[in-house]
C-alpha cells in the first residue's frame, strides 16, 4: 500500500460545483502539503498544515480550503470549481522542513 | 528573477550514456536544501537526491549524483548508464533556510519548470 494516499485519482466536474481532495499517510508525518501542477510552471503551494490546529495558506491558496482532520488526513477543497483550477493535484509529507516531500499518486482534476 | 531555472526543456540521450541536467537557483540566504524529483509518464513524483549548502561533498545516490557549484549557484543532476526507465520528467526544487526555526519560506519547496528526459534505445 502506499505511503501517502489520494482519493480520487481522477475527476472530472463542473464549474461551480464544490468538491474535495483527500488525503492519508501512513508516515506518521505532522507536516502534510497540498500542491498543483500546471503544464510548463512546476508545482505550487496551495496549503500546508503542520498539525490539526495550524494551517498555513501556500502561495495560490485563493479558491481553495482544507481541512486537517486528524494527523493523517488532509483534505483539499474547491468551494465552487471553476475552469483554470483543472490541473493536477498532489498531497504530499514530511517529516521536517530538512526533509524532502513524500507524495501521494496526484489527483487529475478537470473542471468543464 | 526565478527561484529555480531548468534551460533544458527536453534532452534526448542514447541509452547507456551519462546524461546531466541542468539547474541554476537564486538564494541570498545562507542555508537552503536542494532537491530532484522525477516524474514518470504515471505522474508520480519521486525524491532521487538532496544538497545542503552546508554539505561539503556532493550528494550521490545510486547513479544519480549533485553536481553542487555553490559560487556559481548550480545544482546539476547527472544520471550515471543512463537507462530506458530513466525517461521522465525531471524537477530540480529549493527549500530555503535557515531551517533551525519554521516559516513559509523554509516549508516552502519552490520547483523548476522541469526537464523531460528521452532516452533512446
Amino acid at each position: 500500500d502506499a505511503d501517502v494516499t489520494q482519493t480520487p485519482r481522477n475527476r472530472i466536474t463542473k464549474t461551480g460545483k464544490r468538491i474535495m481532495l483527500e488525503c492519508s499517510q501512513t508516515k506518521g508525518h505532522d507536516r502534510m502539503y497540498w500542491y498543483r501542477q500546471d503544464p510548463g510552471l512546476g508545482l505550487q503551494l496551495i496549503y500546508y498544515s503542520f498539525d490539526v490546529k495550524d494551517i498555513n495558506k501556500g502561495e495560490i491558496s485563493d479558491g481553495y480550503s482544507v481541512s486537517r482532520q486528524a494527523q493523517a488526513k488532509f483534505s483539499l477543497s474547491l468551494e465552487s470549481a471553476i475552469p483554470n483550477q483543472t490541473a493536477l493535484y498532489f498531497c504530499a509529507t514530511s517529516d521536517s522542513n530538512r526533509a524532502p516531500l513524500h507524495f501521494g499518486n496526484g489527483t487529475r482534476l478537470t473542471v468543464t | 528573477a526565478q527561484k529555480i531555472t531548468q534551460t533544458q526543456p527536453g534532452m534526448f540521450v542514447q541509452e547507456k550514456e551519462a546524461v546531466t541536467l541542468d539547474c541554476t537557483y537564486d538564494t541570498s540566504d545562507q542555508s537552503y536544501g536542494l532537491f530532484w524529483y522525477k516524474q514518470p509518464s504515471s505522474g508520480e513524483m519521486i525524491f532521487l537526491i538532496y544538497q545542503g549548502s552546508y554539505d561539503e561533498q556532493n550528494a550521490t545516490e545510486g547513479r544519480y549524483s549533485l553536481n553542487f557549484q555553490k559560487a556559481r549557484k548550480s545544482a546539476n543532476l547527472v544520471i550515471s548508464a543512463s537507462q530506458l526507465g530513466d525517461s521522465a520528467m525531471y524537477f530540480c526544487a529549493m527549500r530555503e533556510g535557515p531551517f533551525f526555526i519554521s516559516n513559509f519560506g523554509n516549508e516552502k519547496l519552490t520547483f523548476g519548470t522541469g526537464t523531460r528526459l528521452t532516452i533512446i534505445p
